[in-house]
């Protein structure tokens, strides 16, 4: 059964930090994994795809690193802002169909 | 462009009572999901369409729950004898079809159920 784990479950930081969210899956048989960031009162954002052939995926200040036989991800977060603290959300898809997510990490980074 | 719809917004209502919530996908899109998060609980999936069909049913939480897409666009979620335990905000997410390199989910804004 897939298991989506993320760590921390919440992190302050101060602004202009860099920082790393991470996620492990338990099978590593997936299609993708996406990263979310959810804010409070509002619906999902999709930040990051990876496909399971991918390493990593950049958009921005963003980067997230995919590395299916450890069974992990990672989302780096460069200069951080004010404005990206919100709970990220590791989505894993698995080669079955299931869709599992990760309980979140809640970051707010501290002006 | 138009991304994922959902109505209503916001919905009240009384135990045992039936409620339907809406879900207008992207257009093209030919997957959609329906998930749901409970107050502090993760996101929990429920189903998901395939055009018409649904492959999979298994995070239905009971048989109060089901839902359908008609015209491989709209899906409608419908609880039938409302219970408390069913208060969340129901989320509906599309895509492009399984097998082409975008298989990237857009979010709706959620529907926020309250049985009391």
């Amino acid at each position: 059964k897939q298991e989506v784990t993320q760590i921390p479950a919440a992190l302050s930081v101060p602004e202009g930090e860099n920082l790393v969210l991470n996620c492990s899956f338990t099978d590593s048989a997936i299609y993708n994994l996406q990263w979310f960031r959810q804010d409070p009162g509002k619906g999902l954002t999709s930040l990051l795809l990876i496909q399971s052939s991918q390493r990593e995926q950049t958009s921005g200040r963003l980067n997230a690193s995919l590395d299916k036989s450890s069974g992990r991800s990672t989302l780096y977060i460069a200069a951080s802002q004010p404005g990206d603290s919100a709970t990220y959300l590791c989505v894993v898809t698995h080669r079955d169909d299931k869709i599992i997510f990760g309980k979140g990490t809640r970051l707010h980074i501290l002006p | 462009g138009a991304g994922v719809s959902q109505s209503p917004s916001n919905k009240v209502t009384e135990k045992g009572k039936d409620v339907e919530l809406r879900c207008d996908p992207i257009s093209g899109h030919t997957a959609l999901y329906w998930y749901r998060q409970s107050l502090g609980q993760g996101l929990e999936f429920l189903i998901y369409f395939q055009g018409n069909s649904a492959p999979d049913k298994s995070g239905l939480p009971s048989d109060r729950f089901s839902a359908e897409r008609t015209g491989g666009s709209v899906s409608t979620l419908t609880i039938q004898r409302t219970q408390q335990e069913d208060s969340a905000v129901y989320l509906c997410a599309s895509s492009l079809d399984k097998g082409t390199s975008s298989y990237e989910q857009y979010f709706g804004p959620g529907t926020r159920l309250t049985v009391t």
